[in-house]
């Protein structure tokens, strides 16, 4: 099984920082990653899917990167809406896994 | 717009067995996607349960391969969980999602039920 390792677990920002999850494959799953945004009893957002592809409506300070076993999510400018946490899934194989999340706190 | 409803009893006695439905509207479960069972302990992160086709075709997590049952009711437009012989460490938020299954979305969740709390607890 492919196992995902997301750093950090958590990050404390302020309004307009630039912020960077970085997120960690076991084995190589090529371009197969995506990106959830998830806020306290909600339902994940897709936000980010094949490493670097936005979803339909979501921000376009929301960027993803990497290839491989190493990938990242960056919120150009952190705004109010964006305190939540952040989880990365491999999409590559079976079974489907997540990182074990980001929280993205105010400072 | 898709929207997924997830329904079924929120208390499980140990040693029995959990049941959930999802109600798809919006679009066809016999469409080409995917759907999918997520679930969320209390305060930690996501685990994929397993997915199934329209057809029937099913994949599930290896870890509870041998106690889950994923099948779905075209004529309804919907599909169901069964976890059997559940414990304690089965309570969670369970959600049903959709999978767009084709291009490079493929693999990941596009639509979500709002989730359900299921609380195994005698």
């Amino acid at each position: 099984d492919i196992q995902m390792t997301q750093s950090p677990s958590s990050v404390s920002a302020s309004v307009g920082d630039r912020v960077t999850i970085t997120c960690r494959a076991s084995q190589g799953i090529s371009s197969w990653l995506a990106w959830y945004q998830q806020k306290p009893g909600k339902a994940p957002k897709l936000l980010i899917y094949a490493a670097s592809s936005l979803q339909s409506g979501v921000p376009s300070r929301f960027s993803g990167s990497g290839s491989g076993t190493d990938f990242t999510l960056t919120i150009s400018s952190l705004q109010p809406e964006d305190f939540a946490t952040y989880y990365c899934q491999q999409a590559n194989s079976f079974p489907r896994a997540f990182g074990q999340g980001t929280k993205v706190e105010i400072k | 717009q898709v929207q997924l409803q997830e329904s079924g009893p929120g208390l499980v006695k140990p040693s029995g067995t959990l049941s959930l439905t999802c109600a798809v509207s919006g679009g066809s479960i016999s469409s080409s996607n995917w759907w999918s069972w997520v679930r969320q302990p209390p305060g930690k992160g996501l685990e994929w349960i397993g997915e199934i086709y329209h057809s029937g075709s099913t994949n599930y997590n290896p870890s509870l391969k041998s106690r889950v049952t994923i099948s779905v009711d075209k004529s309804k437009n919907q599909f169901s969980l069964k976890l059997s012989s559940v414990t304690a460490a089965d309570t969670a938020v369970y959600y049903c999602a959709r999978d767009p299954g084709r291009g490079y979305s493929y693999g990941s969740w596009d639509y979500w039920g709002q989730g359900t709390l299921v609380t195994v607890s005698s």
